[in-house]
């Protein structure tokens, strides 16, 4: 059974940082991409990054490009979202995703239960 | 990027009957579709992938239709526990984009 268990979400300060983590297990992690959704409250879901099975591909929405870096460390099973210079308007429920293939480039059959990221002062 | 425009964004429905509800993309995306169901404080489920294709375990009342860009999902006799909100997604080019969504809920 896959599950996909993400931490670190709270409270930040605008442009204040934040790392996600998603904790991976029953699958062979290193054979298939991974991805972050969000979802502000009471709104609909936003892809946000994907990143290949070995790391060396990486993708993100105009909207966080050069503010949050996606990275995996696949001896642990852990993949990773730094986030930077939060705004307000990244206050969301953040998702971690396992993608169908190596690059991600699909639909996602298994999610986490979600980590709330508040940005606020 | 492919806009993704769901409709309606409410969908009133009463138990047993029939749910349709649309999704169009900005420019073709193939048959590279997928609809998620999302109940309130849960993550998306997988409901239809590859615009067709139930996704395991998915009951057959299920069914989603198109390709190109007009696509729909079709619940064929809605029971107590598909009041929801529904979303479509493309994957047919980068970026991933979701619909807006649209909520079914009894009538």
């Amino acid at each position: 059974e896959v599950v996909l268990v993400e931490s670190g979400g709270g409270l930040a300060q605008p442009g204040g940082s934040l790392r996600l983590s998603c904790a991976a297990s029953g699958f062979t992690f290193g054979t298939y991409a991974m991805t972050w959704v969000r979802q502000a409250p009471g709104k609909g879901l936003a892809w946000v990054s994907t990143i290949s099975g070995i790391g060396e591909t990486t993708y993100y929405a105009d909207s966080v490009k050069g503010q949050f870096t996606i990275s995996r460390d696949n001896s642990k099973n852990m993949v990773y979202l730094q986030m930077n210079s939060l705004r307000v308007e990244d206050t969301a429920i953040y998702y971690c995703a396992k993608g169908g293939d190596y690059y991600g480039l699909g639909s996602y059959l298994s999610w986490g239960q979600g980590t709330l990221v508040t940005v606020s002062s | 990027e492919i806009v993704m425009t769901q409709s309606p964004a409410t969908l009133s429905v009463s138990p047993g009957e029939r749910a349709t509800l649309s999704c169009r993309a900005s420019q073709s995306v193939s048959s590279n579709l997928a609809w998620y169901q999302q109940k309130g404080g849960q993550a998306p489920r997988l409901l239809i992938y590859a615009a067709s294709i139930r996704a395991t375990g998915i009951p057959a009342r299920f069914s989603g239709s198109g390709s190109g860009t007009g696509f729909t999902l079709t619940i064929s006799s809605l029971q107590s526990e598909d009041f929801a909100v529904y979303y479509c997604q493309q994957y047919n080019i980068w970026p991933l984009t979701f619909g807006g969504g649209t909520k079914v809920d009894i009538k």
